[in-house]
């Protein structure tokens, strides 16, 4: 079975700082991840994804993600956080039999 | 152009009644899906559909029956509507099973 932990249901975060958005996975076969943002009363975009290759991906926004296939992680960062990015974000993993988990979501607030 | 449209956006409707949520992908894509997404934003996978063919089916009730008649197109149709159905339901398309998704804007179900 596969699963997705994001720690942290609520982030506040001051504009201007780092963005730290955390995703834990586990999965029995070599995982896809993907991290997604939803704008309210809006469906899911795809701010990036790991297949395989480079551990470190960017992504639209000036997100970007690090696979750590030892600590089972793929955590979401942004230098500098902007109004902007107030949002949900959702962390996704496609394991075995091609299925697809997300994470509980965790909700971006960004403090002027 | 739109990729993923849902209709209708919103839709409010007594119990007991039956009602459909159509869903079209202009992505040329083989796969689609049906989420559920409730009050909290927990996202739930309810159904696949690849080339048609029903590939994930998770532990929804029989009142919700999924309907694709042909690779473009996935709609929804909710039997016997109850109060939990209410919910915001999402369609998504990928090129396959596995691949990233794209989401549409989701359909916001009231039951009453």
């Amino acid at each position: 079975a596969q699963s997705v932990t994001q720690l942290g249901s609520h982030v506040s975060v001051s504009e201007g700082a780092l963005v730290l958005l955390r995703c834990n996975y586990s999965s029995s076969v070599p995982p896809y991840l993907f991290w997604y943002v939803q704008y309210p009363n809006q469906g899911l975009q795809l701010l990036l994804k790991y297949t395989t290759g480079a551990t470190l991906v960017k992504g639209i926004n000036g997100f970007e993600a690090e696979f750590k296939k030892s600590e089972t992680s793929f955590h979401l960062t942004k230098p500098s956080a902007h109004m902007s990015d107030a949002a949900e974000y959702f962390c996704a993993v496609i394991g075995g039999y091609q299925k697809v988990t997300f994470g509980t979501g965790t909700k971006l607030q960004v403090i002027p | 152009d739109t990729a993923v449209s849902q209709t209708p956006k919103y839709l409010v409707t007594q119990m007991g009644n039956d009602k459909s949520i159509k869903c079209e992908q202009n992505l040329g894509h083989d796969t689609m899906y049906w989420y559920k997404q409730d009050s909290k934003k927990f996202l739930k996978i309810m159904f696949s559909y690849n080339n048609k063919e029903l590939i994930i089916n998770e532990t929804v009730p029989n009142r919700f029956s999924p309907k694709s008649p042909d690779k473009a197109h996935l709609n929804l149709h909710i039997n016997s509507l109850e109060l939990g159905d209410s919910a915001v339901y999402f369609c998504a398309s990928s090129q396959a099973p596995g691949n990233e998704q794209f989401f549409g804007p989701g359909t916001r179900l009231t039951v009453l």
